[in-house]
């Protein structure tokens, strides 16, 4: 298996815009996780889904975030519109039935 | 709302050194979480514990319940083990996401 996937691996964007980020979990994992990691604030939880289901967002910043799941093979992270202060590496990971997370390369966001 | 505080924050050792990262946490977990955090920034999950220890390699990780405290060891430690590590808890059977650690920066010096 090719581990989870996650594009674009890098994104610069301008203050306003709209961002979406995108993960492919590892194939029969039913735990879907989204991480933020900043330096100020090191790693923290956004979302996660289990079986495509979001079971607790309270991680999300604000309106401006969004994730959806519309099937077991693919996720995404949208934030719009997105301010500097969203500029972080975001990371997803996945898991069988709750045990190990394996986490996907990060997407290194940067808002100007 | 879990806390979890690692110490130390940053540590510097030679070659061959055993190394000790300790992990305390607040209220009660069903699993604690260790993590390395390469260079690169890619990250590798280590061990996953609920009670006892674990063994991999050069690795090992313990747990306190009790104590609510987690050790990870790293004995003969090689240049290659410089990294990040980061211990983190879950509170739903593993089920859910992690309330993490600021992380601990190990540099081994050759």
């Amino acid at each position: 298996d090719a581990g989870v996937i996650q594009s674009p691996r890098h994104e610069v964007t301008e203050m306003g815009q709209e961002v979406t980020l995108r993960c492919k979990p590892i194939s029969g994992h039913d735990y879907l996780f989204w991480y933020r990691q900043t330096m100020m604030r090191g790693l923290e939880l956004l979302i996660y889904f289990n079986n495509n289901v979001p079971i607790d967002d309270s991680g999300m910043p604000e309106d401006r975030f969004s994730a959806k799941m519309p099937n077991a093979s693919f996720s995404t992270l949208k934030i719009q519109p997105s301010e500097p202060r969203d500029s972080a590496v975001y990371f997803c990971a996945s898991s069988p039935s709750g045990t190990t997370q394996f986490f996907g390369p990060g997407t290194r966001l940067t808002v100007l | 709302k879990n806390e979890v505080e690692q110490s130390p924050q940053n540590l510097t050792a030679q070659e061959g050194e055993f190394i000790t990262i300790n992990c305390s946490y607040s209220v009660g977990i069903s699993a604690l979480h260790w993590l390395q955090q390469h260079p690169g920034g890619g990250i590798v999950s280590l061990f996953m514990l609920s009670s006892g220890k674990k063994k991999h390699g050069r690795l090992i990780a313990t747990i306190n319940i009790q104590e609510k405290h987690s050790s990870l060891h790293i004995t003969a430690s090689h240049p290659r083990d410089s990294a990040v590590y980061i211990c983190a808890a879950s509170s739903g059977g593993g089920a859910d996401g992690l309330t993490f650690g600021k992380g601990t920066h190990l540099i081994i010096q050759p």
